[in-house]
């Protein structure tokens, strides 16, 4: 079945980094990609939906200065978080959607501010 | 605005007994209504959907949902519950005007006892 890959699984890294997560969909072209926030034992909260080629549709309360999306092409989306502090801490998760498809998740990836 | 409501922050059932994990949408038209269930760190899995037809639906490892347009409901099932089935389960809601946005409510973590 159709697979979203997500990438990295987990970093941890100092305090004002910038660090970028990968999103990608391996057997299909993804109209549509989705980042989602979790914090700890919460649900997912929808951060941006970003359609290949455009700017990102960011949910209201999201800084998109702090979490740069780019959706380079229909099967890669990345998430920057710039100058990362220890209150981005969380759990990340991207999804994907073709047309007539509902959405697959990736893994997530644990970011860890130090 | 669409919402979903877990109203069980977590459950606890015996092993082997059967599970019904409860599931109100507020959604102005028909719904396209999904449940996912992830394991501690991991990303979601889907367990089942609905976007139209047979209000009653199955998914993977045993699960069904029904759908209740008169409650608004979407109750997840199992009738045996496995170990192996502890976990958080999350019902959420699509809604495909404009492109399409998938909304989370708050989880329910299952605790299996022998």
């Amino acid at each position: 079945g159709a697979v979203v890959s997500q990438h990295p699984s987990r970093v941890i890294c100092k305090s004002g980094t910038s660090v970028k997560i990968e999103c990608r969909s391996l057997d299909f072209q993804a109209t549509t990609m989705f980042w989602y926030r979790q914090f700890p034992k919460k649900s997912l909260m929808l951060m941006a939906t970003s359609n290949e080629g455009s700017k990102a549709t960011y949910e209201q309360g999201v800084e998109k200065d702090k979490f740069l999306i780019n959706h380079a092409s229909l099967t890669l989306s990345t998430l920057t978080v710039t100058s990362a502090h220890p209150e981005d801490s969380s759990f990340y998760i991207c999804s994907a959607i073709a047309e007539n498809q509902p959405q697959h998740f990736g893994d997530g990836t644990r970011l860890s501010i130090l | 605005a669409q919402s979903v409501t877990q109203p069980d922050i977590h459950i606890t059932v015996s092993e082997g007994a059967s599970l019904e994990l409860r599931c109100n949408y507020s959604y102005g038209a028909t719904p396209y209504l999904f449940w996912y269930v992830q394991s501690p760190g991991q990303g979601l899995q889907l367990l089942l959907k609905y976007f139209s037809g047979d209000t009653l639906v199955q998914g993977i490892k045993g699960f069904e949902a029904e759908f209740k347009r008169s409650q608004s409901s979407f109750n997840l099932r199992k009738p045996s519950v496995h170990w192996s089935d502890a976990a958080e389960y999350f019902c959420a809601v699509g809604e495909a005007r404009g492109g399409f946005k998938t909304i989370f409510g708050a989880g329910t973590r299952l605790f299996v006892k022998a």
